[in-house]
């Protein structure tokens, strides 16, 4: 079974600082790979994602993730962090095929990072 | 842009009662799915919905639970008799397909049982 392991519940940053939230995943095959973000009451809204091709990824916001699969690992980065990136931010996965040859899409999700943006 | 609604934003009900949470998903999306959030923990994955059929459901998607799309837009998550630990915030997602697209989530619908 698939799981997904976030490194750190809570994340402060300074504004203008790095942001690297981190993700780590376990399955036996490569799967998709995403971000999600969630802002106070509201959805989960795409901040990239990962399927094939490229392993660093670009996101909205400035937000980048690479795929290192020797590390299963997808950590998020963001060079410089505002004010606005203060949120919380989820790293999922979803099978690229089950054994059938069909995948349904179901998400599965790390336990989630909230960010804090001081001034 | 297009986005998933859900209604109400908000439902408040008492312990054994029957609640019906509605989603509308984008219009040309043909999978749908249900997850929830419990407070301070993951989301978790109920139910995934396919050609007006249940592709595939969780072990927390027992039979107090089902899913229906009456009417082609709407899609709906039904608990028969709510029990406290059904308290969650509830989002409905749709994508155009299943693999290795974006799921959009509406905003979620925030049930406690009391």
């Amino acid at each position: 079974a698939q799981s997904v392991t976030q490194l750190g519940s809570h994340v402060s940053v300074s504004e203008g600082a790095l942001v690297l939230l981190r993700c780590n995943y376990s399955s036996s095959v490569p799967p998709y790979l995403f971000w999600y973000v969630q802002y106070p009451n509201q959805g989960l809204q795409l901040l990239l994602k990962y399927t094939t091709g490229a392993t660093l990824v670009k996101g909205i916001n400035g937000f980048e993730a690479e795929f290192k699969k020797s590390e299963t690992s997808f950590h998020l980065t963001k060079p410089s962090a505002h004010m606005s990136d203060a949120a919380e931010y989820f790293c999922a996965v979803s099978d690229r095929a089950n054994a059938g040859g069909t995948s349904y899409g179901k998400l599965t999700f790390g336990q989630g990072t909230i960010l804090t943006v001081h001034p | 842009e297009p986005e998933v609604t859900q209604t109400p934003s908000h439902q408040v009900t008492q312990m054994g009662q029957e609640v019906i949470l509605r989603c509308v998903p984008i219009s040309n999306h043909l999978y749908f799915y249900w997850y929830r959030q419990i407070l301070g923990q993951k989301v978790e994955f109920l139910v995934s919905f396919y050609n007006n059929e249940i592709s595939e459901k969780s072990e927390i998607f027992d039979d107090q639970f089902s899913v229906e799309r009456p009417d082609g837009s709407n899609f709906t998550l039904k608990i028969r008799s709510t029990k406290l630990e059904d308290s969650a915030m509830y989002f409905c997602a749709s994508s155009v397909r299943a693999i290795g697209v974006t799921q959009y989530f509406g905003p979620g619908t925030r049930l406690t049982v009391l």
